[in-house]
């Protein structure tokens, strides 16, 4: 069974700085997807990236960009520039096709200090 | 945002109680999910469908029933409720030609 492992349960940043959350995961396949969702204080699950695993150009939104490294099943995110509304839990999850269901990391909760 | 609510938003019940929650989309996707968050293990599948009457259990699904008996409802009912399914209860949904689930505002269910 595919796993996600988030090894940082609390991470902080100041403002303005760039932080980045890491995120493994164990997989036989060779074709899926990958995502980061956000969590705020209002519980709503916001997603901020994904990355399909066929593609080798690491994904980018705005401040938000991933570091996907297919052999070592690795898929960090990077948040450039960081502002206090990014303070939330941060959710990586992973899928082995299209519409199977996810598998979730068990997050990484981010302040970001003023 | 895609069009999904969730009710109730909360509930607070007592053991043994039978709880129903509702999902209800209104983009027409086939797909739809129910999960569960409970602090220190993310969010973990509870059940899902991907069509009228077709459901498939998830990694949690012992003392969870669902029912889809129309594209734009998901019931997740639990015959009796315990206290160990306290927990914040999610759905997504998701189109076949697309990866992404969108999730609605979430449950939180108290078993006292």
């Amino acid at each position: 069974a595919q796993t996600v492992t988030q090894s940082q349960p609390e991470m902080s940043v100041q403002e303005a700085e760039t932080v980045t959350l890491s995120c493994t995961y164990d997989t036989s396949e060779s074709d899926y997807y990958l995502f980061w969702y956000k969590q705020p204080p209002s519980r709503q699950m916001i997603l901020v990236i994904r990355q399909e695993a066929y593609k080798q150009q690491n994904a980018t939104e705005n401040r938000f960009s991933v570091n996907f490294q297919k052999a070592a099943k690795s898929f960090s995110l990077k948040i450039s520039d960081s502002q206090l509304g990014d303070a939330a839990m941060y959710f990586c999850a992973y899928r082995s096709a299209r519409n199977t269901p996810l598998v979730f990391g068990k997050g990484t909760r981010l302040s970001v200090i003023a | 945002d895609a069009g999904i609510t969730q009710s109730p938003r909360h509930k607070v019940t007592e053991t043994g109680t039978p709880v129903t929650l509702r999902c209800h989309q209104t983009e027409n996707h086939r797909y739809m999910y129910w999960y569960r968050q409970d602090p220190g293990h993310g969010l973990r599948l509870i059940h899902y469908s991907y069509g009228v009457k077709d459901t498939d259990k998830g990694e949690v699904s012992d003392g969870y029933s669902v029912s889809r008996s129309k594209t734009e409802d998901f019931l997740l009912t639990l015959e009796s409720a315990t206290s160990s399914q306290t927990s914040v209860y999610f759905c997504a949904i998701s189109e076949h030609s697309s990866d992404t689930q969108y999730f609605g505002p979430g449950t939180r269910l108290t078993v006292l």
